[in-house]
């Protein structure tokens, strides 16, 4: 049982580049969130999928889209990379009954844009 | 306007000092406050969930407390292993499904 699995784990990009962060869980959860950790800032929501099938934005999605591939799997894409966008990315999931369920973190992919 | 914050930003403990950790929120109905841990280059680790002022909540040398406009999270004879950030975070009234807000954290250092 892994939890929250993220990939990669460091990335470095150069500005206008694309790339895709890969997130999957293995705890039969329905609801999945994005994250970016920012120093001195409180981790910020991007996009989160209260179930299979839907997504929904959260405080800071500009310059984001997400994908719910499946249950298990919830991806998030930058399009055109901008280094505002440099940050350290967390997936998280809860079981989805409730909106107050505990959410479960994945270790984070640290990603720096040039 | 931030809706949560942490002080103090860092604190430096001896093996044994106890303290208490602050998170004071401004939301105008809450639905629940958490406490996490995270430990460097790691993702946050869930310890409590209060829902109401004046519940508690222990686990080990740890415990947590709710009033109507904070929570305090009180450490007891603090080990070198509890050397961690900590971060609250509040669910508000309202808000989207699942939304949390979260402080920026206090950094606790406990030293032998």
């Amino acid at each position: 049982n892994a939890g929250v699995t993220q990939t990669p784990k460091f990335q470095v990009l150069k500005t206008g580049q694309s790339m895709t962060l890969q997130c999957a869980q293995d705890m039969n959860h329905n609801s999945m969130y994005w994250y970016r950790q920012d120093p001195g800032m409180g981790l910020r929501l991007i996009y989160y999928s209260a179930s299979e099938g839907t997504t929904d934005k959260g405080e800071v999605p500009n310059g984001y889209n997400v994908s719910r591939l499946n249950k298990r799997e919830f991806s998030l894409r930058l399009e055109s990379a901008a280094p505002s966008q440099t940050s350290v990315y967390f997936c998280a999931s809860s079981e989805g009954v409730s909106s107050t369920d505990t959410q479960y973190f994945g270790p984070g992919t640290r990603l720096t844009v040039l | 306007e931030d809706q949560v914050t942490q002080s103090p930003e860092a604190l430096r403990l001896q093996e044994g000092e106890s303290s208490s950790l602050n998170c004071s929120y401004t939301v105008s109905g809450l639905r629940g406050l958490f406490w996490y841990r995270q430990d460097p280059g790691k993702g946050p680790e869930f310890l409590f969930t209060l829902y109401s002022a004046g519940e508690e909540k222990e686990k080990e040398r740890l415990k947590a407390t709710l009033t109507k406009k904070e929570s305090f999270l009180h450490i007891t004879a603090p080990k070198p292993e509890d050397s961690a950030t900590y971060l609250c975070a509040v669910q508000e009234e309202g808000d989207s499904w699942g939304k949390l807000q979260f402080g920026a954290g206090t950094q606790v250092v406990v030293t032998p």
